[in-house]
C-alpha cells in the first residue's frame, strides 16, 4: 500500500520562482492536510481540505494555495517563492476529521528557497 | 490558543531500560491526543491515538496514558531497544485545535547499545 505519497522529495527555489507539491493518497479518505515543520517551531497548519472541491485556511496559510479538484489529490502551490519559506513540507490524510481518526503523514518535501 | 509542551527536549538511555515521555496541554477540552515517531528525515508515525473518553491505549512495549483534568499524557517505553531512537510527537486536537492537530515540539530519544 502506497498510502501518502508526496512529489518531490527535494527541491531548491530561487526567490520568486513558483512550484507545486503534490500529495496522494490511496487510502479513500475525505480529508487531507498540509503542514509545514520548522526547528523550534514544531508543525504548523497550512491549509486542509474536508473533501473534493473544499479547501480552508490553517494557522499559517499566506503565500500559499491549495487545490482538491480529486478525492486522492491535495495540491499546494507557491506562487513567488520566499526564504522564509524554506521548511519541510508534510500532507496527512484522515478517514475522518483529523483527530477523530488516525493520521496518516508522507514522507515530506524538504523545500530551499535561496 | 493550545499550546502542548513536551518534556524532555531529549533523552539518552541505555537498552534496555524503561523510559516516559511527558506531554501537557494548555486546553483540556480535547477530542483526542496521538503520539507519533518521526525518524530522521522521515514522515510521522502515528503510534497510538487516545480518545477523550479513554485514560490509556497499548501497543506492544508502548502504554500511553491521558489525564484531561490536568492536562497531560505520558508515552510509557517498556524495555528500550537502539531501534526506538527517534523524535516522539504528541499532538491533540478538539478545543481550540477543534479541525486540526496541535504539535509538542518533541522528545528526541536515544537509546545506546
Amino acid at each position: 500500500n502506497a498510502g501518502v505519497t508526496q512529489t518531490p522529495k527535494f527541491r531548491v527555489l530561487k526567490t520568486g520562482q513558483s512550484m507545486t507539491l503534490l500529495c496522494a493518497q490511496d487510502m479513500n479518505h475525505e480529508y487531507m492536510y498540509w503542514y509545514r515543520q520548522d526547528p523550534g517551531m514544531g508543525l504548523r497548519l497550512i491549509h486542509y481540505s474536508v473533501g473534493e472541491g473544499t479547501t480552508a485556511k490553517g494557522e499559517v496559510p499566506d503565500g500559499y494555495n491549495v487545490s482538491r479538484l480529486k478525492k486522492q489529490n491535495f495540491l499546494l502551490g507557491l506562487e513567488s517563492a520566499a526564504p522564509s519559506q524554506t521548511s519541510v513540507y508534510f500532507c496527512a490524510s484522515s478517514y475522518r476529521e483529523i483527530g477523530e481518526a488516525e493520521a496518516f503523514f508522507g514522507q515530506g518535501t524538504r523545500l530551499t528557497v535561496v | 490558543k493550545q499550546e502542548v509542551t513536551q518534556i524532555p527536549a531529549a533523552l539518552s538511555v541505555p537498552e534496555g531500560e524503561n523510559l516516559v515521555l511527558n506531554c501537557s496541554f494548555t486546553d483540556s477540552a480535547i477530542y483526542n491526543l496521538q503520539w507519533f515517531r518521526q525518524d530522521p528525515g522521515k514522515g510521522l508515525t502515528s503510534l497510538l491515538l487516545i480518545q477523550s473518553s479513554q485514560r490509556e491505549q497499548t501497543s506492544g512495549r508502548l502504554n500511553a496514558s491521558l489525564d484531561k483534568s490536568s492536562g497531560r499524557s505520558t508515552l510509557y517505553i517498556a524495555a528500550s531497544q537502539p531501534g526506538d531512537s527517534a523524535t516522539y510527537l504528541c499532538a491533540v486536537s478538539g478545543g481550540t485545535s477543534y479541525g486540526k492537530l496541535t504539535f509538542g515540539q518533541g522528545t528526541i530519544l536515544t537509546v545506546h547499545p
